[in-house]
């Protein structure tokens, strides 16, 4: 099973509001990534969590605030956004961080299509 | 940081023909993985493969590290095969995927 799990599929919230984003796996993968993807672009990387602590932060503003719960779950909460936040953000993960080998390949949720208004 | 060019940026194929697509990196790579994006979205991993080549189906990829690139083959183009092709890449060292800008792939029937 490689199966990363996203939550909700379609998100639309206006710019006072407060709303999370969920991702889940099981594949006992210790290293987990929150990506954006703006149309017709290549995702990029926000931020990445390893053995559940925040390794990499893309310079992301503080409007966006990533949780590591437990080795499975990783959480992105949501304030204040401004419309061009609007864009794809997909979840992924990878089975130890930072090794070669087949070990870091990264496996990707469906995303959440996020609209602001 | 590491530099992925892909080529071409479109690709329109009528079904049933061959196509090339190719990556270009800057650096040593740790990890090269090649994805197919959906029209929903959804990045599905099609290839992991830093050095070497590998074949799934009407799909193969060789990665020649020594001089930095990549290619994907796809034979006997489908429908369904339309999308965006995303190669990323991983340097030495490194914890984060680089992506290539893409090629977007339209399969005609």
């Amino acid at each position: 099973d490689t199966e990363v799990t996203q939550t909700p599929k379609h998100l639309v919230m206006g710019m006072t509001n407060k709303k999370s984003l969920k991702c889940e796996q099981h594949m006992g993968h210790r290293a987990m990534y929150w990506y954006k993807q703006k149309a017709k672009k290549p995702p990029e990387l926000m931020f990445v969590y390893s053995y559940e602590k925040l390794s990499i932060n893309e310079s992301v503003p503080s409007r966006f605030s990533p949780e590591c719960p437990n080795s499975s779950l990783l959480n992105l909460h949501l304030h204040a956004l401004q419309p061009e936040d609007s864009a794809l953000y997909l979840c992924a993960s990878s089975q130890h961080p930072g090794t070669s080998g087949s070990r870091n390949i990264q496996y990707f949720g469906a995303g959440t299509r996020l609209s602001v208004l | 940081g590491i530099q992925v060019e892909q080529s071409p940026p479109d690709l329109i194929l009528q079904e049933g023909a061959n196509s090339t697509l190719r990556c270009n990196f800057s650096d040593s790579v740790n990890n090269l993985q090649w994805f197919h994006q959906n029209p929903w979205g959804q990045l599905i991993n099609l290839f992991y493969i830093p050095s070497g080549t590998k074949q799934n189906g009407r799909l193969s990829a060789t990665t020649v590290a020594t001089e930095r690139y990549s290619l994907l083959y796809i034979s006997s183009s489908q429908t369904t095969d339309s999308g965006v092709y995303f190669c990323a890449v991983e340097d030495e060292g490194g914890s984060r995927l680089t992506f290539g800008e893409g090629t977007q792939l339209t399969v005609n029937p």
